[in-house]
């Protein structure tokens, strides 16, 4: 069975400082997508990042990045000089064959990133 | 302005009251999802569409009930909830059935049962 956890609930720093969000998941299929998406207070899910089983190559973008390691079944997401605007809550999500290409989440993170 | 719209934003009803929820997305997708999210718990997924047809119920009660009348349109009606309820209600769509590209999430409908 496929499973996402965040064992991160809450997140607290000072704007500037990097904070980096943990995932783990499991799967047993070979062929498998992980997501991040972020919810802010509106409530919308908004896309990040999408990453096939296959593609180890870590990820940048603009102060995002990404750091997927398949031996340690791992997703982790770091967001660099953290702003104010970064305050949401964070799902890492996971896709396989096995649970019929539904998304499955985990709890998420909320950050609070404070001035 | 989000290519998947929730109507109302916001709503509170009464135990004995019936609503529906809108959704409404305009991508082109073929496959339509509700997810439930309440405090402190993980999206639950409640149903799945694909082109019109309902591929997925997760042993959600019938006081939920779920219309798609064409591939961009999807309802959830409510009647006789419980205040077990409230909950923010989230859309989502895929250009087909299965997550492997994501899905675009609309806004969500905040839910108060009263």
């Amino acid at each position: 069975a496929q499973k996402v956890t965040q064992a991160q609930t809450e997140i607290s720093v000072v704007e500037k400082e990097d904070v980096t969000l943990d995932c783990v998941y499991e799967t047993r299929d070979t062929t498998y997508y992980l997501f991040w998406y972020k919810q802010p207070p509106s409530g919308e899910l908004v896309f990040l990042i999408r990453r096939n089983s296959f593609d180890e190559q870590n990820e940048i973008s603009g102060r995002y990045s990404w750091n997927f390691q398949k031996s340690t079944s791992s997703f982790n997401f770091t967001i660099t000089a953290s702003q104010v605007v970064d305050s949401a809550v964070y799902f890492c999500a996971l896709s396989d064959q096995g649970g019929s290409e539904k998304l499955v989440f985990g709890k998420g993170t909320k950050l609070t990133v404070n001035p | 302005e989000t290519g998947v719209t929730q109507t109302p934003r916001h709503l509170v009803m009464g135990m004995t009251n019936k609503k529906s929820l809108k959704c409404e997305q305009h991508l082109g997708h073929n496959a339509m999802y509700w997810y439930k999210q309440s405090a402190k718990k993980p999206l639950e997924l409640m149903f799945v569409y694909n082109f019109k047809e309902q591929t997925e119920n997760n042993s959600v009660p019938s006081r939920f009930s779920p219309e798609c009348p064409n591939s961009s349109h999807l309802f959830l009606h409510l009647h006789t909830l419980q205040p077990e309820d409230s909950a923010l209600y989230l859309c989502a769509s895929s250009p087909n059935r299965g997550a492997n590209y994501g899905y675009t999430f609309g806004s969500g409908t905040r839910l108060t049962v009263v």
